[in-house]
């Protein structure tokens, strides 16, 4: 159990453009949701921390304009990048928290380039 | 604040050596401790997780014992496998009062495993 899944893997999409990431716990319902980035060889940084119904929370420094997050279900979150740069090139990795857990599960992560 | 410590890599071993990863944390109060480990190209993946001190977490041979009074969370294994080749990440959540806890990573150790 506990399967988190991202939709899609991988995307290319032209500067200027806006991408969705999608990201579904499969077999547990996920009261927060987090996304992170990270970048090569590096650690995870987190972006934002979403809970189902209410906007969510972006931590210092990540322009919740351009990175757009919303939990519309108990089982769904979605990141859009808006008007992407080369520089929001990345690997995108969300997580899902079940009801009365501490533990998070991982999606597989999304690869984003932008020309 | 919150603060994950572990040791450089990269780490090279042959198969069936010992593995040591270090890892120590600094954090108030009573955090939970995780490892996750990444395998090439895919997202992170719970390895063992550890909830109040001297619990001791085991997963696939791999184990790590939560000290307090060293504030560490050490991952070893008797014998590795060119499978267990992967980055591996320390982490802890410690839930504020009332808010939603957020995982706080360390850089990561990148471990490779030789025939």
């Amino acid at each position: 159990g506990a399967v988190v899944s991202q939709h899609p893997s991988r995307v290319i999409c032209k500067s200027g453009t806006s991408v969705k990431i999608e990201c579904r716990s499969l077999d547990f319902q996920a009261t927060t949701m987090f996304w992170y980035r990270q970048f090569p060889k590096q650690s995870l940084m987190l972006m934002a921390t979403s809970n189902e119904g209410s906007k969510a929370t972006y931590e210092q420094g990540v322009e919740k304009d351009k990175f757009l997050i919303n939990h519309a279900s108990l089982t769904l979150s979605t990141l859009t990048v808006t008007s992407a740069h080369p520089e929001d090139s990345s690997f995108y990795i969300c997580s899902a928290r079940r009801v009365a857990s501490e533990t998070q599960y991982f999606g597989p992560g999304t690869r984003l380039l932008v020309l | 604040g919150n603060s994950v410590t572990q040791m450089e890599g990269p780490v090279t071993l042959s198969e069936e050596a010992f593995l040591t990863i270090n890892c120590t944390y600094t954090a108030t109060g009573y955090p939970s401790l995780f490892w996750y480990v990444q395998y090439p190209g895919e997202g992170l993946q719970l390895l063992l997780k550890a909830t109040k001190a001297d619990d001791k977490g085991s997963n696939k041979g791999f184990e790590a014992t939560y000290r307090k009074e060293t504030t560490s969370f050490h991952l070893e294994k008797g014998s590795v496998q060119v499978s267990d080749s992967a980055v591996y990440f320390c982490a802890l959540t410690n839930r504020p009062q009332g808010g939603s806890e957020k995982l706080v990573f360390g850089k990561g150790t990148k471990l490779t495993v030789n025939p």
